[in-house]
């Protein structure tokens, strides 16, 4: 049961234009929202980060944008740039009885910026 | 350097051999996690220590799995008895517990072969 889905595996944009990836949750227990990009054979690299709190951060290039009632976020780069080419993973968190804050990640949308 | 850091980057093992994987976080952190992604799938959470004590397992780490993190400093991740399927990225994170909504930062990951 994928609790956190990003049901584009792939997407192309054009260098300098707006690259828009998307995610949905079921759990509403979730209240902690985060975005990793990753590299072939690394490690993720966080982002950007909201809380359930908020609708909108921004950070730089990078915004993410919040909607509860939809259980929906996404995340807007722009300008978009070849070296953003990468997998980007949504993540989700909510504290759970352990204490922990474990995330439960999508399966990732590969973005390709062409030149 | 004071990122997460992973030992082997890589290993390549026969089924049924043990292995010991060694994760160093950010000195700072208090809170360690070790995930797993697959081939076309998000990192799954496996388990969370806070400090030297382990809060947290799910319910893909087996018997054959164990963790420590006898210091609260550095943790390893064991499994035994080595099974094709345990082949993976296993993906080590830390964070500091500043309260809520706290970003974990992953080490570049150990890509594990089991022949």
């Amino acid at each position: 049961d994928q609790q956190v889905k990003q049901n584009s595996p792939s997407l192309s944009v054009q260098e300098g234009r707006i690259s828009i990836l998307n995610c949905d949750y079921t759990n509403s227990m979730f209240d902690y929202f985060l975005w990793y990009k990753k590299y072939p054979a690394e490690g993720p690299t966080f982002l950007i980060s909201i809380s359930s709190i908020k609708d909108k951060n921004e950070d730089g290039r990078f915004t993410v944008f919040l909607n509860k009632s939809a259980k929906h976020l996404s995340l807007h780069i722009v300008p978009s740039q070849p070296g953003d080419s990468a997998v980007y993973f949504c993540a989700a968190s909510g504290l759970t009885q352990g204490g922990s804050e474990k995330l439960v990640f999508g399966k990732g949308t590969k973005l390709t910026v062409n030149p | 350097d004071t990122g997460v850091s992973q030992d082997p980057r890589h290993k390549i093992t026969k089924r049924g051999q043990n292995v010991t994987f060694r994760c160093d976080p950010i000195s700072e952190h208090n809170r360690l996690y070790w995930y797993r992604q697959t081939l076309g799938q998000g990192p799954e959470f496996l388990t969370y220590f806070q400090n030297e004590a382990q809060l947290e397992k799910s319910r893909l780490l087996s018997d054959r799995f164990s963790a420590e993190r006898p210091k609260g400093s550095f943790s390893t991740l064991e499994i035994q008895r080595t099974e094709q399927g345990d082949s993976a990225m296993y993906l080590c994170a830390s964070s500091l517990d500043r309260g809520f909504y706290n970003e974990q930062f992953f080490g570049p990951g150990t890509r594990l072969t089991v022949l």
